[in-house]
């Protein structure tokens, strides 16, 4: 059974802490991603990984970094997270190329920035 | 103008009844296309694949008019355990997936 776990489901941090978001995959899929999902908006890109160590920026990649430094985990950080981050953070992976459309995601973390 | 565009709801239905989604999209370099179900405070699972020519899973069938630019998704004889939130998925010239707001639906007993 695949499966994509998310460090946290709740978290409440404050404005300018720098905040760590870990996602891990037991599948071996080469592509991880990281979204954020509002009421009325969908899901957004907010940074992919084709490869250890590869990143690419999507839709809105403001705000945050990422870190691949193994293939099953990648992580999201926000630098100096604002009140405007707060949002539930979906992290996803995905078999490459052709395969892409069947995204995994994990249970997703509702951020909080206070 | 939102991508991918879908009427939120909530389309409330009886059991038993049929409903139908639509979902336009602006890209026109759109290759391919999805539907993903979500529960309430759970992820979102690929539902089904759209093609040009109709594609059926059981009660479920989703339609691509590529001249109008719209995916719909009918679902048959509803059940109860069919209420979610379902989200149109559309696959761009750089392989990425662009999801639409998703549509609500909430099956009665």
């Amino acid at each position: 059974d695949v499966k994509v776990t998310q460090s946290s489901r709740y978290l409440v941090k404050r404005t300018g802490e720098k905040v760590f978001l870990e996602c891990v995959q037991d599948m071996d899929h080469e592509n991880m991603f990281w979204y954020r999902q509002d009421p009325g908006l969908g899901l957004r890109l907010i940074y992919f990984s084709y490869d250890v160590k590869m990143k690419e920026k999507g839709d809105i990649p403001e705000g945050y970094s990422v870190s691949r430094e193994k293939k099953e985990r990648f992580s999201l950080i926000l630098e100096s997270a604002s009140t405007n981050q707060t949002s539930m953070y979906l992290c996803a992976s995905s078999l490459p190329q052709a395969y892409i459309y069947e995204q995994y995601f994990g249970p997703g973390t509702r951020l909080t920035v206070t | 103008r939102k991508e991918v565009e879908q009427d939120p709801g909530p389309f409330n239905v009886p059991e038993g009844a049929t409903v139908a989604f639509n979902c336009t999209y602006s890209n026109s370099a759109s290759q391919s296309f999805f539907w993903y179900r979500q529960d309430c405070r759970k992820e979102p699972k690929l539902l089904m694949s759209v093609y040009s020519s109709g594609n059926e899973d059981g009660r479920f069938t989703a339609q691509l008019n590529r001249a109008s630019q719209y995916i719909s998704l009918l679902i048959r004889d509803s059940k109860l355990s069919d209420s979610a939130t379902y989200l149109c998925v559309a696959r761009g010239a750089g392989n990425m997936l662009t999801f639409g707001g998703g549509t609500r639906l909430m099956v009665k007993p």
